[in-house]
């Protein structure tokens, strides 16, 4: 059972557009939520993350919008550009281990 | 600084092959983990080490052991190998227990057919 659902599994978005990404999760037990971007042939890395007692948190172009009542949280890349075109993971930590939940990966093309 | 680096890159076993793989941080890290990749199940955790002399399983643990050597280096070993194992292998490592940022290696690709 996916404990962190992410959806969708890949996104196609022209230049200067948005791109969303949501992740969905059911174990009020997760209090830390990263980001990582891949490229590939690279190992993931940490793009931006969160903690639930904020709704919101920008780094540049990039957001995270986290609604802890629904228990979501969105990445929106604003003005995407093709050096951002890479797979995207949501994950989330159990509160006081070090277990990181990875969702399944978005996998974002952005043309010219 | 190398960060996190993994041996070997890439690597091909016969089933029932038996296999290290290695992985070193250079950060003084305390934690450090081992996560495998496969297509449309994102990454998942196979063990992890909160600090040197000791492990604990993660989500995906069976056919696999570990060794926290040292501060520096955490290995994972396949004693008997199965085509199930076939995937890619990431080494990680943060500075301290939850909330910090796990950095990871570049990977190691394993087939084993």
């Amino acid at each position: 059972q996916q404990q962190v659902k992410q959806s969708p599994q890949s996104l196609i978005v022209q230049k200067g557009g948005i791109s969303i990404i949501n992740c969905a999760y059911e174990n009020t037990a997760f209090d830390y939520f990263p980001w990582y971007q891949q490229f590939p042939g690279k190992g993931p890395a940490l793009l931006i993350a969160i903690r639930p007692d904020v709704s919101e948190k920008k780094e540049g172009r990039f957001t995270i919008s986290f609604n802890k009542s629904a228990k979501q949280f969105s990445l929106h890349i604003m003005d995407s550009q093709p050096g951002d075109s890479a797979t995207y993971f949501c994950a989330a930590l159990f509160d006081n281990t070090d277990k990181l939940i990875f969702g399944t990966g978005t996998r974002l093309q952005v043309f010219p | 600084n190398a960060g996190v680096t993994q041996t070997p890159k890439f690597q091909v076993l016969k089933t029932g092959q038996s296999m290290t793989l290695q992985c070193a941080q250079d950060m003084n890290h305390n934690s450090m983990y081992w996560y495998r990749q496969d297509p449309g199940m994102g990454l998942r955790l196979i063990y992890y080490s909160a600090s040197e002399g000791t492990t604990d399983k993660g989500e995906v643990p069976n056919g696999y052991n570990v060794s926290r050597l040292n501060k520096r280096e955490f290995s994972l070993r396949l004693e008997s190998a199965a085509p199930s194992q076939t995937s890619v292998y990431f080494c990680a490592s943060s500075g301290a227990r939850n909330h910090n940022e796990q950095f990871f290696g570049p990977g190691t690709r394993l087939t084993v057919l």
